[in-house]
């Protein structure tokens, strides 16, 4: 199992963003891929989940409406994207193997966005 | 949803023992088994040390450990190695988001 993700952004606030996450050595459509938050020097935040197969997507209360989750499974590519970006959206983001009740074992290596104007 | 309840840093000298808790509610940690702890190194991805509240995955050292009373999870490391300083993670399967995932705010280990 492997998930490999975009690499690092230098935004300005206003811009738009969308990274990726590339899943391969397992069934990419029978999994979900969820995001994960770390702003520097702070801990872990879930912020939604995808289901491949069909593109439903889970929201965590605090990330709905700021982010967007989408999949592409004919490229085994999941997609986290912003609109309009603020200096607080300043983290790394990590992909993830997700299914309900599991653990989260596979990650992808991460993926910085710095916005500053 | 609000994230588990972890203390902010943990400390103990190399060989000895320390538990890091995780608190939460029925509809998280005490509600379900699904209960995870992850090791982050500065830098580094997260890495699973203990899932289902006290199972270990293949290549993890015994002296990591889990477990659970009432809606309190807890993560034992024993005989301390100067490797183990990082931050430490756990999370819980919810009911509470539709995200069914929730992590815990994040333990630094610091060995002494």
């Amino acid at each position: 199992v492997q998930l490999v993700q975009s690499g690092a952004e230098v935004k300005k606030p206003g811009e738009s963003l969308k990274i990726s996450c590339k899943g391969s050595g397992y069934s990419f459509s029978s999994f979900w891929i969820g995001w994960v938050r770390q702003v520097p020097g702070k801990g872990l935040e879930w912020m939604g989940i995808i289901y491949p197969a069909d593109s439903d997507t889970r929201y965590s209360p605090s990330f709905q409406g700021q982010v967007t989750l989408s999949v592409d499974k004919s490229i085994s590519t999941a997609y986290l994207q912003w609109s309009s970006l603020r200096a607080s959206d300043t983290a790394m983001y990590y992909c993830a193997k997700y299914n309900y009740g599991e653990p989260v074992a596979y990650w992808g290596q991460g993926t910085l966005v710095t916005v500053s104007s | 949803q609000s994230a588990l309840t972890q203390p902010a840093s943990v400390s103990g000298s190399p060989g000895q023992s320390i538990t890091i808790s995780c608190a939460g509610t029925s509809s998280d940690v005490g509600g379900y088994n699904y209960v995870s702890w992850y090791q982050q190194h500065p830098g580094k991805a997260p890495k699973l040390v203990i899932y289902d509240v006290s199972d270990r995955p293949s290549g993890v050292s015994n002296r990591f450990s889990g477990s659970k009373s009432g809606n309190t999870a807890s993560l034992t490391i024993s005989g301390l190695q100067a490797d183990d300083e990082a931050d430490y993670y756990c999370s819980s399967y919810t009911i509470t988001s539709a995200s069914t995932l929730v992590f815990g705010g994040g333990t630094k280990l610091t060995v002494l």
